[in-house]
């Protein structure tokens, strides 16, 4: 079965500095790949979803960016966090030909 | 558009009560419809699913749910609450979007159990 592994689980950063969050897949080959943001009573918002190397969709015009260097790697990054960016950012994967997500554990961004 | 609605942001139910929690899609075909579970601080959990066929999907932790295509509902019940079933419980339906397949959530709805 597929295992999400993400960090850092908590991150405190500065206005300004730039992020970097890890996502990797352990247990399976070609998943699609998803960053979702979830904000307090507001529910997942689905930022990037990745379906092979190098292959990233944005849903939403932001600050941030997605990359996908190897089959099993997703990374969300910014180059200046702004406070907005402050959050609970999920990763999440699902296999090809299978329609169930499995999801990480989850990292905390807060952006003083 | 596609969208999924949670019209409760929150439910508060005293433990060994029945639940049920709505879920409302919009969506121009039959949707894959999803419940998952989120503990405080975790990611999301499954638990369970409706693709095609037999309309009451039972799912893990003794939670059920009911596919209504003439009221685009996907309700998930249980029959007695535990104060372990405290969570975060968000319905989505998975819809195309340019040849990719798209999960999509609703907002959430929070649960309280009450002793």
């Amino acid at each position: 079965s597929q295992t999400i592994h993400q960090w850092p689980a908590t991150l405190v950063q500065p206005v300004g500095s730039p992020l970097s969050l890890e996502c990797t897949v352990e247990g399976t080959s070609n998943p699609n790949l998803y960053w979702y943001r979830q904000a307090a009573g507001r529910g997942l918002q689905l930022l990037f979803y990745s379906v092979g190397i190098g292959q990233i969709s944005s849903e939403v015009p932001q600050n941030l960016s997605a990359s996908r260097p190897q089959d099993r790697q997703f990374i969300l990054s910014s180059k200046k966090l702004l406070l907005s960016d402050s959050g609970f950012y999920l990763c999440a994967g699902q296999n090809s030909g299978a329609n169930v997500l499995t999801f990480g554990a989850g990292s905390r961004l807060t952006v003083l | 558009a596609q969208s999924v609605t949670q019209p409760d942001i929150h439910i508060t139910v005293s433990e060994g009560a029945s639940l049920e929690l709505r879920c409302n899609y919009s969506y121009g075909a039959t949707p894959y419809l999803f419940w998952y579970v989120q503990s405080p601080g975790q990611g999301l959990q499954l638990l369970l699913k409706y693709f095609s066929g037999d309309t009451l999907v039972q799912g893990i932790k003794g939670f059920e749910a009911e596919f209504k295509r003439s009221q685009s509902s996907f309700n998930l019940r249980k029959p007695s609450v535990h104060w372990s079933d405290a969570a975060e419980y968000f319905c989505a339906f998975r819809h195309a979007s340019g040849g990719s397949y798209i999960p999509t959530f609703g907002r959430g709805t929070s649960l309280i159990v009450h002793p």
